[in-house]
């Protein structure tokens, strides 16, 4: 099956504790990006990538960090930095030269 | 940064109705989509439409540049439907999407 693939789908972090959320695609898009979602609000860019080895910062991207060491992966780490980090965390992928963005299923973080 | 309005806000229809969502942008865009997300998050693309107008089934888009607005219709709603409906716009250069904060619609059977 060709898509993007999100994990865990829950996920709970302590005060305190680095967490990291996996997204992995398998269409060879080259550009992937990371988008923060709270209730009742749209979707904030944190980070995006258009290709391997580099990234660029979001709107949003302050106590968070990524890489983009392989063409189908883009994780997100989310630090103890990040001071508001209960969200829903979508990524998405494109291919270069196309306006379309694939989603995948996200990742929902609470913090206990 | 650019800046994208949605209206209504929230819309409540029985099943069957036409519906018209509004997405306003701020300045010129070179790139225009309209998402939908089910209840359960997943986000689908509908339509790629910075501007002119384009049909699917029972779902069209249009987008009139020169007035930075664009419009998706929904025909004869089903529950399916139902969801947040977001417009995002893409600025020249930009490379990424400001996402409006979305149109929730329920369709009640």
């Amino acid at each position: 099956d060709g898509g993007i693939t999100q994990s865990p789908k829950y996920l709970f972090r302590k005060e305190g504790q680095n967490v990291t959320l996996s997204c992995e695609q398998n269409l060879n898009h080259d550009a992937m990006y990371w988008y923060r979602q709270d209730p009742g609000q749209g979707l904030r860019l944190i980070y995006y990538s258009q290709i391997v080895n580099d990234f660029q910062k979001g709107d949003i991207a302050e106590g968070y960090s990524v890489s983009r060491e392989k063409k189908e992966s883009f994780p997100l780490t989310v630090t103890s930095a990040q001071k508001n980090p209960t969200a829903f965390y979508l990524c998405a992928s494109k291919l270069q030269g196309q306006e379309t963005q694939y989603f995948g299923p996200g990742t929902r973080l609470l913090v206990l | 940064g650019i800046q994208v309005e949605q209206s209504p806000p929230d819309l409540i229809l029985q099943e069957g109705a036409n519906s018209t969502l509004r997405c306003n942008f701020s300045d010129s865009v070179n790139n225009l989509q309209w998402f939908h997300q089910n209840p359960w998050g997943q986000l689908i693309n509908l339509f790629y439409i910075p501007s002119g107008t384009k049909q699917n089934g029972r779902l069209s888009a249009t987008t009139v540049a020169t007035e930075r607005y664009s419009l998706l219709y929904i025909s004869s709603s089903q529950t399916t439907d139902s969801g947040v409906y977001f417009c995002a716009v893409d600025g020249f250069g930009n490379e990424k999407l400001t996402f409006g904060t979305g149109t929730r619609l329920t369709i009640i059977p």
